[in-house]
């Protein structure tokens, strides 16, 4: 069964270093997502991204964060400068659409847990 | 804005008792409806989601859960537990024409022996 991947499993970095997030999605879907889980806390959304452009960001996505789809099979997600606070889980999402308006739903990977000492 | 509340953060039950997990939504046109499972350590995995159709849907493993549209909820139910349903479990929802969900703050379900 298709399934999304994301490296690492898990990051430790210092604060104020770059990190980069790989996922590699589905590879017949479109729509490509961010989501993250501070620990023990709620999954929130990040960005949302379509056609090679973001289509939608949260208040969490500023400007600190970029995304990219370097290639055909790549989604990246990169913290220019991190802090204490971001350390999460951080989720890939992707989703195929099946017809008019979309009915399927996210397939999300297993996450990358990001520690920022 | 969509938001969607999950009242109990925790719940205890025994193994083979039944149990509910609460999830409500705010009102909209149309939703879309999940389950999502969360293992420790583990991604999210779907349980069952509600597109359209008939307002009770099954997971493979035993759960169910009902749309009710006039009550705005989606509670998760299965009649009879097993250890390893334990595992945190999240209710999202997403308007119907976007894949932007929005989740729960989650119920961790600890199933006792």
């Amino acid at each position: 069964e298709p399934e999304v991947t994301q490296t690492p499993s898990h990051q430790v970095t210092q604060m104020g270093q770059e990190v980069i997030l790989r996922c590699v999605p589905i590879s017949n879907h479109l729509y490509f997502y961010w989501y993250r889980q501070i620990l023990g806390q709620k999954v929130e959304f990040l960005v949302s991204f379509y056609n090679n452009e973001i289509s939608e960001k949260s208040e969490i996505f500023d400007d600190q964060f970029s995304v990219e789809r370097p290639d055909g099979s790549n989604f990246t997600l990169k913290i220019r400068s991190t802090k204490l606070e971001d350390s999460a889980m951080y989720f890939c999402a992707s989703v195929g659409l099946a017809g008019g308006r979309g009915t399927g739903e996210l397939f999300f990977g297993e996450g990358s847990r990001l520690t920022v000492l | 804005a969509q938001s969607v509340t999950q009242l109990d953060s925790q719940v205890p039950v025994f193994e083979e008792a039944p149990v509910e997990l609460r999830c409500n939504y705010s009102s909209s046109v149309s939703v879309y409806l999940f389950w999502y499972v969360q293992y420790p350590n583990q991604g999210l995995q779907l349980l069952l989601k509600y597109l359209s159709g008939s307002t009770l849907v099954e997971s493979i493993n035993g759960f169910e859960a009902e749309f009710n549209k006039s009550q705005t909820s989606f509670h998760l139910r299965k009649p009879s537990v097993h250890i390893s349903d334990t595992a945190e479990y999240f209710c999202a929802v997403s308007d119907g024409g976007t894949y932007k969900y929005i989740f729960g703050t989650g119920t961790r379900l600890k199933v006792l022996a």
